[in-house]
């Protein structure tokens, strides 16, 4: 089965930039969806087809997509920022759905 | 505004079964699917499978076959979720999730999380 490898976590300053990766193979190819979960809370939709933006989410965060690996970058880190993000693929071979192994932000 | 809310938490001994429900309003139930995922506590998320809310047609994940089962009832624009046999590690909380019909959107709209206790 399709497997996407995030970092464990991430640490960050405030005002720095955090980049976050998730491994898969080809995934160029693939539409890729970004998820930002807080603790006790539901995930949130951050980004979506690899750098689309939903009404609400601040233009620090975007998203880069090539070869075997994608990106989300969150410019000028605040501390509310500090959340769980997990990446997202449809994985046409099986067709399902695959999330990421998630990585733990961490504002310093 | 586009709202999902679930059910409340869930106690359960192994072996029962528990129906958990996803009610959408401020939106057309119909012209979005809807996804289940688990977590598991202390852990990521899980994509349980989804349902087409127009025609039906659950799709079921590895791992989720036999004793989960999608259902849906339009005429109060709600979800269900029911798994049945339940075993201790079904423990975790489940969430439902909107989705476009054109599935390059992503899932937009979550509910607030059902948490499923199985313990004896």
């Amino acid at each position: 089965s399709y497997l996407l490898t995030q970092p464990p976590s991430v640490s960050v300053a405030p005002g720095q930039t955090a980049r976050i990766t998730c491994g898969g193979y080809n995934i160029g190819s693939r539409s890729v969806h970004w998820y930002q979960q807080k603790p006790g809370q539901a995930p949130v939709l951050v980004l979506y087809d690899g750098g689309g933006r939903p009404s609400g989410i601040p233009e620090r965060f975007s998203g880069s997509n090539s070869g075997n690996s994608a990106t989300l970058t969150i410019n000028r880190v605040e501390a509310g920022d500090e959340a769980d993000y997990y990446c997202q693929v449809w994985d046409f071979s099986s067709d399902h759905y695959v999330f990421g192994t998630g990585t733990k932000v961490t504002v310093l | 505004q586009v709202q999902l809310v679930q059910s409340g938490a869930e106690l359960k001994k192994p072996g029962a079964s528990v129906k958990v429900s996803c009610k959408a309003s401020g939106y057309t139930f119909t012209s979005y699917g809807l996804n289940w995922v688990r977590q598991a506590p202390g852990q990521g998320l899980e994509w349980m499978g989804w349902i087409n809310t127009n025609i039906g047609n659950p799709k079921y994940a590895q791992g989720f076959t036999g004793r989960f089962v999608f259902s849906f009832d339009t005429s109060v624009s709600t979800a269900y979720l029911h798994i049945n046999s339940l075993k201790p590690e079904d423990t975790a909380v489940y969430y439902c999730a909107r989705e476009s019909t054109t599935g390059t959107l992503g899932f937009d709209s979550w509910g607030q999380g059902t948490l499923v206790t199985v313990s004896s």
